[in-house]
């Protein structure tokens, strides 16, 4: 089993939607990090947050240490949303190594 | 805002060649930067973490005489694969951060093609 579970792995969904992106963990952790991979591979990092919820234009995330659960929400989905959003946690005892999930496929149609 | 650039964004060469991949950090000077590999329809998997003047650190499973890693200076680290071979085909990644423990900024991959 991962330690980074991500869900769901593909999805498609039609401009204006709401979306929600699940990422679960199994290991005790200092940070977790939202980050956005386009098509050319590159990667964009949205969000880290070891806490409570970040919000920054159209995209929230949340955490809940105790449940060792984030979501990354995107209000009014636009196609150029279409990515892979990457959920990739840091480990508790000072490493600042990242462990990744196998990411989510979003596809924003018009 | 920080920018990691890599270079070159993609490369093809012929098995038993070596390449070299730069990371450098544009506006920010980077103690640690990590590389990452992404095989097709993978996550991305850690490799190393390259330490300005000093080893860098493996990850387990990935060997060290074939992918060299220099950080010569607190903006570029340089991964070398040496004696390439077609399974070596895969996209590699760096990142880096101002400063521990904060948010990463990537650069924009490598695209690596053995013949």
């Amino acid at each position: 089993k991962n330690e980074v579970e991500q869900s769901p792995q593909n999805l498609t969904a039609q401009e204006g939607e709401f979306i929600t992106i699940n990422c679960s963990y199994s290991v005790g952790i200092s940070a977790l990090h939202w980050l956005q991979q386009h098509p050319g591979g590159g990667i964009v990092s949205l969000f880290m947050l070891s806490s409570g919820k970040k919000k920054h234009g159209r995209l929230i995330a949340t955490i809940n240490i105790q449940e060792k659960h984030s979501s990354l929400h995107i209000t009014a989905s636009h196609p150029r949303d279409s990515a892979v959003y990457i959920c990739a946690v840091r480990s508790q005892g000072g490493s600042e190594k990242l462990v990744f999930g196998k990411g989510t496929k979003l596809t924003v149609n018009p | 805002g920080a920018v990691v650039s890599q270079h070159p964004s993609w490369v093809i060469c012929k098995s038993g060649t070596s390449v070299k991949i730069e990371c450098r950090s544009l506006d920010f000077q980077a103690t640690t930067m990590f590389w990452y590999r992404q095989f097709p329809k993978q996550s991305l998997m850690l490799m190393a973490t390259s330490n300005e003047g000093s080893k860098a650190t493996y990850e387990q499973g990935v060997e060290k005489d074939k992918f060299l890693i220099n950080h010569a200076s607190l903006t570029l680290s340089t991964l070398t694969v040496t004696s390439a071979h077609p399974e070596d085909s895969s996209f590699y990644i760096c990142s880096a951060s101002r400063q521990a423990y904060s948010p990463l900024h990537f650069g924009n991959g490598t695209r690596l093609t053995v013949t």
